[in-house]
């Protein structure tokens, strides 16, 4: 099946922990993204990569950290540094041309801190 | 500023009935706008895509509409089923002249269909 996998679904971090959520996508999409959603905010952007070995901050990249080694796996790590972890963190992906075209979104991993 | 407002927050209606939500942005250079539907703790999925010169565009019950002029759009849900309780997302793409541009999310509707 082709698609955007996240795993794990649910993810649980104790204070002072970093801790990494895998974004697969099987798609050969070039660009792929990470974004939060808080309950009641619309999603914001964390990091994004428009090509392997190259990513951007978005707009709320501070505490987190992002590689791209692979076209296909796109990790964003949560580190200590970050204040307020407990999110909900979808991660997507684009294919060329994607002024028309539309983002696919995974399924979504839910992080709580302890 | 580029800001995307949604409207209502939340909606409750009856199985069967039609809704329409509403969505007003500021986002210039503009781009395009799309709408998703994100069901309780997924991701979310692609309902429509709309560009500048795209009035209407129709997705099964799923209807929307754009004015570019007064820079709104709206989602009609015709028919409504259980299954249409979920999220509904309002993104706007500003034009970057051909490379990326920025989205920007609304916050969503939240709709509740009832038996």
């Amino acid at each position: 099946d082709g698609g955007i996998t996240q795993s794990p679904k649910y993810l649980f971090r104790k204070e002072g922990q970093n801790v990494t959520l895998s974004c697969e996508q099987n798609l050969n999409h070039d660009a792929m993204y990470w974004y939060r959603q808080d309950p009641g905010q619309g999603l914001r952007l964390i990091y994004y990569s428009q090509i392997v070995n190259d990513f951007q901050k978005g707009d709320i990249a501070e505490g987190y950290s992002v590689s791209r080694e692979k076209k296909e796996s796109f990790p964003l790590t949560v580190t200590s540094a970050q204040k307020n972890p407990t999110a909900f963190y979808l991660c997507a992906s684009t294919p060329p041309g994607w002024d028309t075209d539309t983002q696919y979104f995974g399924p979504g991993t839910r992080l709580t801190v302890l | 500023k580029n800001q995307v407002e949604q409207s209502p927050q939340s909606l409750i209606i009856l199985e069967g009935k039609n809704c329409t939500l509403q969505c007003n942005y500021t986002v210039s250079p503009f781009s395009n706008l799309r709408w998703y539907k994100q069901d309780t703790g997924r991701g979310p999925v692609s309902l429509t895509i709309m560009t500048f010169s795209e009035n209407t565009k129709s997705n099964g019950r799923y209807t929307a509409t754009l004015d570019a002029d007064t820079k709104q759009s709206s989602l009609h849900i015709t028919a409504s089923q259980l299954s249409d309780s979920a999220s509904y997302i309002c993104v706007v793409s500003e034009d970057y002249g051909g490379s990326q541009g920025n989205l920007i999310f609304g916050k969503g509707t939240k709709l509740s269909v009832k038996p």
